[in-house]
């Protein structure tokens, strides 16, 4: 079935150190969205990217679209502790209808 | 606004039982979607609805069933429980236009389903 695929699955850093998570699709996606779960919580919506080459930015959060549209970075800038959680990317592919979720990446920052 | 509520938070069942799972929301979002997370794993689709009366099947549709009578509602339904359902249970909605997916989606507290 159609795969939406992120890596690394786990990423531990210290405090202060930057971190990446990679989602990638072996077919085009219409829309890319980034999710966020805290230990014990639900899914928080972080951001939607929809555009060839879309980089948005939160704060020290940095989200890349690729520009065949079939990859999607997020970058974390000087990581804190209230970093930790999982990063989930969610892809929209073209008339699917509906998102396909990666397995996450598990951030654990070290103080 | 309460946002996506779900219940039970937690249940714990005997294989072979049936439940029902409880969301609803009130942000009159026509989209919503159940979910099951596994630990280390994504989140996998169930079933999923585009709004009252249509509901479509997900990545992993069986062992459940689901309706949707009115907006606000989506029960999902575990018709004899077993050990691989034992999940954490997500439900999510968001506003439609069209094509659920281009939204958002806001999710509920989670349902921890232990099935012995």
């Amino acid at each position: 079935g159609q795969q939406v695929m992120q890596i690394p699955q786990y990423q531990h850093v210290q405090e202060g150190e930057d971190f990446t998570t990679y989602c990638n699709s072996s077919t085009t996606l219409s829309n890319i969205q980034w999710y966020k779960q805290r230990p014990g919580g639900h899914p928080v919506f972080l951001i939607q990217l929809v555009k060839s080459g879309e980089v948005k930015k939160q704060k020290r959060l940095t989200f890349q679209f690729g520009e065949a549209k079939k990859n999607s970075s997020l970058h974390i800038t000087a990581t804190q502790t209230t970093d930790v959680g999982t990063y989930f990317c969610a892809g929209l592919m073209d008339h699917a209808g509906k998102s396909t979720f990666g397995d996450g990446t598990t951030l654990t920052v070290k103080p | 606004n309460a946002g996506v509520t779900q219940t039970p938070k937690f249940q714990v069942l005997k294989t072979g039982q049936s439940m029902t799972l409880q969301c609803a929301q009130d942000m009159n979002h026509e989209y919503m979607s159940w979910y099951r997370q596994d630990p280390g794993m994504g989140l996998r689709l169930i079933h999923y609805s585009v709004g009252a009366g249509i509901t479509d099947q997900g990545e992993v549709p069986n062992g459940y069933n689901v309706s949707r009578s009115t907006t606000e509602d989506f029960p999902l339904r575990l018709l004899s429980a077993a050990p691989s359902q034992t999940s954490v249970y997500f439900c999510a909605s968001s506003y439609s236009r069209g094509l659920a997916a281009y939204n958002e989606q806001f999710f509920g507290p989670g349902t921890r389903l232990t099935v012995l």
